[in-house]
């Protein structure tokens, strides 16, 4: 089945660019998502990423993808505190509503 | 457009016990899915309904079970609970369509004593 790694723990300073690292092994994903999820919350809707694309910005949001080596990055600019929370890469593949989620990166962002 | 909601919030059971919860999905929304949050093992898919059918499941054992009404709102049981089955148990809400953008509602904290 459909793998996706993400790495635990990121740290930045306020106001620096952070930047979350996903990757996936299923090639058929079809949309690859982010979402935020702050203590003692469900998860908010961040982003989305259609694979035929490479790029896509939202505001202080980038998503790129790169398809051949199976790697999805976030990248947050200009970080504030209250950018501090979990961000979990999610990946749909296939017809039926089932998205396979990565373990969570905990972004923390220190003044 | 209202979000997606659950209810209630937070649960406290004992072992052997059942449960059900509840979501009420995104109004337009026709499907909706489960997942099962703990520490130990992250995010997983418990099943989806879509028009009130089953329509994807996940490995997960027969007493977690669910159902959709005619109003796409959904219920999920679980019964003989376990200290396991401890965990945020979170409702996404979607058109069920090609795109399938997931929304999430707050989740339900539940704890087995």
């Amino acid at each position: 089945g459909e793998d996706v790694e993400q790495s635990l723990f990121l740290s930045v300073r306020e106001g620096d660019s952070s930047v979350i690292n996903c990757t996936y092994t299923d090639s058929s994903s079809t949309y690859l998502y982010w979402y935020k999820q702050e203590p003692g919350a469900g998860l908010q809707l961040l982003t989305y990423i259609f694979s035929n694309m490479d790029m896509k910005q939202d505001q202080r949001l980038t998503v790129l993808l790169n398809k051949k080596d199976k790697h999805l990055s976030l990248r947050i600019a200009d970080t504030q505190t209250g950018d501090s929370a979990i961000y979990f890469c999610a990946v749909h593949t296939g017809t039926a509503s089932k998205l396979t989620f990565g373990t969570g990166t905990r972004l923390q962002v220190t003044l | 457009k209202a979000g997606v909601t659950q209810t209630p919030r937070y649960l406290i059971k004992t072992r052997g016990q059942q449960v059900t919860l509840s979501c009420s999905p995104i109004s337009g929304h026709r499907s909706v899915s489960w997942y099962q949050q703990t520490p130990g093992q992250g995010l997983q898919f418990l099943f989806e309904y879509f028009s009130e059918t089953q329509r994807n499941k996940g490995n997960f054992p027969g007493r977690f079970s669910g159902r959709q009404f005619s109003n796409s709102r959904s219920e999920m049981n679980v019964s003989t609970l376990e200290l396991g089955d401890s965990a945020l148990y979170l409702c996404a809400s979607s058109d069920g369509l090609r795109t399938d953008t997931q929304y999430f509602g707050p989740g339900t904290r539940l704890t087995v004593l």
